[in-house]
């Protein structure tokens, strides 16, 4: 099962800042925190992961809190194209551990 | 540089035929893994392979399985298809997937039918 808890569906205005929350209140100390998204029929997109510290790329900010036990995934201007799934998942360091996804959560950029 | 690669994109099979899906991964990728994804299920883990040999394994019948090559291409089969077998079939590609902080790349999946 997965170990994260996501809101099933968010909007957002195009232009704004998308905060996408994730709570993941049993992870462990090894664990990496990961973000991918799906858009409609293709495979699921690696966004940024991190493990303690807040993580940035060209594609978003990956805002992790103190205690570890949840996280945003930010996406600092939304467009259209950003509407798709958002998969939170936690991974563990230790052994070669697949993804595991649980039901994410839609995200929906309007005009 | 390519990405992963799946062929065939969409595939139309009847119930009790068998059907095997390819993978090609991001070239100097060693790991490969499967996913299933249904509208019910949502993704599911079907298998992992590393050095043509199969590391992990998910919560899937006997009918479900796969291979990898000397040179890292996978296959997937599936035999004796059922209805609920229709399905986005995902495969992704990572170094060695052995280390939480190593990034798995997907290919856009084959789209499955079971008629």
């Amino acid at each position: 099962d997965a170990k994260t808890t996501q809101p099933p569906s968010m909007d957002c205005a195009e232009g704004r800042a998308a905060n996408l929350p994730c709570n993941h209140s049993t992870i462990s100390g090894n664990e990496y925190v990961y973000w991918y998204r799906q858009i409609h029929s293709q495979g699921p997109q690696y966004i940024i992961h991190g493990l303690k510290n807040n993580e940035t790329n060209e594609m978003a900010s990956l805002i992790i809190t103190e205690d570890r036990k949840s996280s945003t995934l930010i996406l600092p201007h939304a467009t259209l194209r950003d509407t798709a799934v958002y998969y939170c998942i936690v991974r563990s360091d230790s052994g070669n551990t697949p993804l595991v996804f649980g039901k994410g959560t839609r995200l929906s950029v309007i005009a | 540089k390519a990405g992963v690669t799946q062929t065939p994109r969409y595939l139309i099979k009847t119930r009790g035929q068998q059907v095997t899906l390819s993978c090609s991964p991001i070239s100097g990728h060693r790991s490969v893994s499967w996913y299933q994804q249904t509208p019910g299920q949502g993704l599911q883990f079907l298998f992992e392979y590393f050095s043509e040999t199969q590391r992990n394994k998910g919560n899937f019948p006997g009918r479900f399985s796969g291979r990898q090559f000397s040179n890292s291409r996978s296959e997937m089969n599936v035999s004796t298809l059922e209805l609920g077998d229709s399905a986005l079939y995902l495969c992704a590609s990572s170094w060695s997937g052995v280390k939480g902080n190593e990034k798995l790349f997907f290919g856009s999946g084959t789209q499955l039918s079971v008629l």
